[in-house]
């Protein structure tokens, strides 16, 4: 069964600074693979995913993630981070000939400093 | 454009009540759709999907059910509460499509007293 790992149940960066949230999956076959972000006591948005069309993935508020084969990650990063960022962030991977179930990593809460 | 749709937004209930939570989508048709439970520090875990009317699929054996009495209605059920049923609960649908991502409802806040 596929899993996803997050190093890191809590980042926290200043304002201004990079942000790297770690993903791993488990699977031979590269998988389909998401990030969503979750504010408190609200449901989960999609960042972005990646469908194997090209490995760096460009989301929305200025995140972006790259898929890597040879280490089996797909990690998120943003250059430059803003207080309106600080959330959690979920890692999510679906198999190919999929029966449309994600399997979640157990999520990375972001905190922003100013 | 589509819109999924969550209620209650907020519940406290009695160990031993019964429980309804019900999920609507609209501006999409025939779309699967999905129970979450969120408990703190513990990630999502699935309960329950269905990829149509009446049918269901269950993830994890537990005291609660889910039904899909039309295409873009879901609905999750319990007759008896237990304390370690709260959480936060969370709806998702998505195409049917392989890799297609999952859209989330805004979620019910469950408190089992």
């Amino acid at each position: 069964a596929q899993s996803v790992t997050q190093l890191g149940s809590h980042v926290s960066v200043s304002e201004g600074a990079l942000v790297l949230l770690r993903c791993n999956y488990s699977s031979s076959v590269p998988p389909y693979l998401f990030w969503y972000v979750q504010y408190p006591n609200q449901g989960l948005q999609l960042l972005l995913k990646y469908t194997s069309a090209a490995t760096l993935v460009k989301g929305i508020n200025g995140f972006e993630a790259e898929f890597k084969k040879s280490e089996t990650s797909f990690h998120l990063t943003k250059p430059s981070a803003h207080m309106s960022d600080a959330a959690e962030y979920f890692c999510a991977v679906s198999d190919r000939g999929s029966n449309y179930k994600l399997t979640f990593g157990k999520g990375t809460l972001l905190t922003v400093n100013p | 454009s589509q819109t999924i749709h969550q209620w209650p937004a907020t519940l406290v209930q009695p160990v031993g009540s019964p429980l309804s939570l019900e999920c609507t989508v609209e501006g999409t048709s025939n779309p699967n759709l999905y129970w979450y439970r969120q408990a703190a520090g513990r990630g999502l875990q699935l309960l329950f999907y269905s990829v149509g009317i009446g049918q269901i699929s269950s993830e994890v054996p537990q005291n609660l059910s889910a039904s899909r009495p039309q295409d873009r209605q879901f609905i999750l059920s319990s007759k008896k509460l237990l304390l370690s049923d709260s959480g936060f609960y969370l709806c998702a649908w998505s195409v049917k499509v392989a890799g297609g991502e999952q859209y989330f409802g805004p979620g019910t806040r469950l408190t089992v007293t």
